[in-house]
């Protein structure tokens, strides 16, 4: 059973960068096709998508935050991490890690998603 | 970028009334629209993919319809556990956008 579980500070200052790991167990990250995503939920907000890393390398941003977001992704340790800089009030939010599958067949198409939990990261001074 | 536009932001109905929500998309993305169901203090639910595609486990009152531009999620029967927020969400091009939200309360 694949399972994710994000991980890091839960309390950032402002202007610093946040840093979150997801860690995927019951799987190896270099088996399949998957888009390694992140969205967040602020809180009384709306989720919002910030983007993933897919199985190539190639990766794609919210454009709302593409001039600070990285996302990577590391096979080696079976992780992969969000990495937003400046930071402000407004990320405060809830950050969840999923993993995506699309599959495609003759009439269609389908995916699977496993999501983290979820952690909560405060940016205060 | 395709613009995500869900209707209304919020509703409140009776126990077993019809509840529709509408998702309108910026440019044609076929059926790659899916909607989900969140919680406070839960993880998102995928309840529908491919406009219409049920998931396992999800009560059959739920329902998605469209394609192209104009999406709808129906509940046939509201039940006091559906009081969440919904969300549509375009994967047709990154950026995978979600709609605004809709919160469904009981009244």
């Amino acid at each position: 059973q694949v399972q994710l579980q994000e991980s890091g500070p839960g309390l950032v200052k402002p202007s610093q960068s946040l840093s979150l790991t997801c860690s995927v167990s019951g799987a190896s990250m270099s088996s399949g096709s998957y888009y390694w995503t992140w969205i967040r939920h602020h809180p009384g907000k709306g989720l919002e998508w910030i983007g993933y890393s897919y199985n190539t390398g190639t990766t794609h941003y919210n454009p709302s935050l593409r001039s600070r977001v990285n996302i990577a992704v590391d096979t080696s340790n079976n992780q992969f991490s969000l990495e937003l800089s400046s930071v402000s009030a407004a990320d405060t939010a809830v950050y969840y890690c999923v993993r995506r599958g699309y599959y495609y067949y003759n009439i269609g198409h389908s995916f699977s998603e496993i999501w983290g939990q979820g952690t909560m990261v405060t940016v205060s001074s | 970028d395709i613009q995500v536009t869900q209707s209304p932001s919020s509703l409140s109905a009776s126990v077993g009334d019809r509840v529709t929500i509408t998702c309108r998309v910026s440019q044609d993305i076929s059926n790659y629209l899916a909607w989900y169901q969140h919680k406070p203090g839960k993880v998102p639910e995928l309840l529908i993919l491919a406009a219409s595609s049920l998931q396992s486990g999800v009560p059959s009152r739920f329902s998605g319809s469209g394609s192209g531009t104009d999406f709808t999620l129906t509940i046939s029967s509201l039940q006091p556990e559906d009081v969440a927020t919904y969300y549509c969400q375009n994967y047709k091009n990154a950026p995978w956008t979600f709609g605004q939200g809709t919160k469904v309360e009981i009244k």
